[in-house]
């Protein structure tokens, strides 16, 4: 079955910096989603990617779709605290959606 | 567009007891409904796949007589923990499809349900 790893699993930054959080798909991705998720809530969706080489960018928020790597990056540009969360990559997998193993992100003020 | 609602936002429960958790989609019809489980710093974890006026399909590992599904109408699917144990405790959150769509569509979450079983 298809698996979605992320890296880093965690993340601490100082506010100010940039960061990129990456998904990488162990089958050939048909689609990819990013979402963010407060503790304890519910997820925000931030993008969607459907083409290999399609960038998106939201404010200081921009993801990418390399279909020939199976992978897919999120890039937070001179972060904030309001940032700070579990970023969750997905896509939708052999008959079902799946999710990735997420990645927590502290920016520290 | 595309809201989904969960209600409660939080339930408490004494063990052995049931509770029902309601997923409604508010300003679209959704063929299918997605609930889906997480753990304390992990991800999300399907549950099972949840079609207007048919069986859910369970993920392999889901008790479906543990976890009870119905979906009796296209903006409505409830899941019900029976016999809650502490170990049931969770985060609990629905998605919704668009109509027609399934997994090959955009999926919109509804804000999760917290269950502590005491």
């Amino acid at each position: 079955s298809q698996e979605l790893e992320q890296s880093p699993q965690s993340l601490i930054v100082q506010e100010g910096k940039n960061l990129t959080i990456n998904c990488t798909s162990s089958k050939t991705l048909y689609g990819l989603y990013w979402y963010k998720q407060k503790y304890g809530e519910g997820l925000i969706f931030l993008m969607m990617l459907q083409k290999g080489g399609e960038e998106k960018s939201h404010e200081k928020i921009t993801a990418k779709l390399d279909e020939k790597k199976q992978q897919s990056s999120l890039h937070i540009t001179a972060s904030q605290p309001s940032h700070a969360g579990i970023y969750l990559c997905g896509s939708v997998g052999t008959y079902k959606y799946i999710f990735g193993t997420g990645t927590r992100l502290k920016v520290l003020a | 567009g595309a809201v989904v609602s969960q209600h409660p936002s939080r339930v408490i429960c004494k063990s052995g007891t049931s509770v029902k958790i309601e997923c409604r989609s508010l300003d679209f019809q959704a063929t299918t409904m997605f609930w889906y489980r997480q753990f304390p710093k992990q991800s999300l974890m399907l549950m099972a796949t949840s079609n207007e006026g048919s069986k859910a399909t369970y993920e392999q590992g889901v008790e479906k007589d543990k976890f009870l599904i119905n979906h009796a109408s296209l903006t409505l699917s409830t899941l019900t923990v029976t016999s809650a144990h502490p170990e049931d405790s969770s985060f609990y959150i629905c998605s919704a499809a668009l109509e027609g769509g399934g997994i090959y569509n955009e999926q919109f979450f509804g804000p999760g349900t917290r269950l502590t079983v005491l």
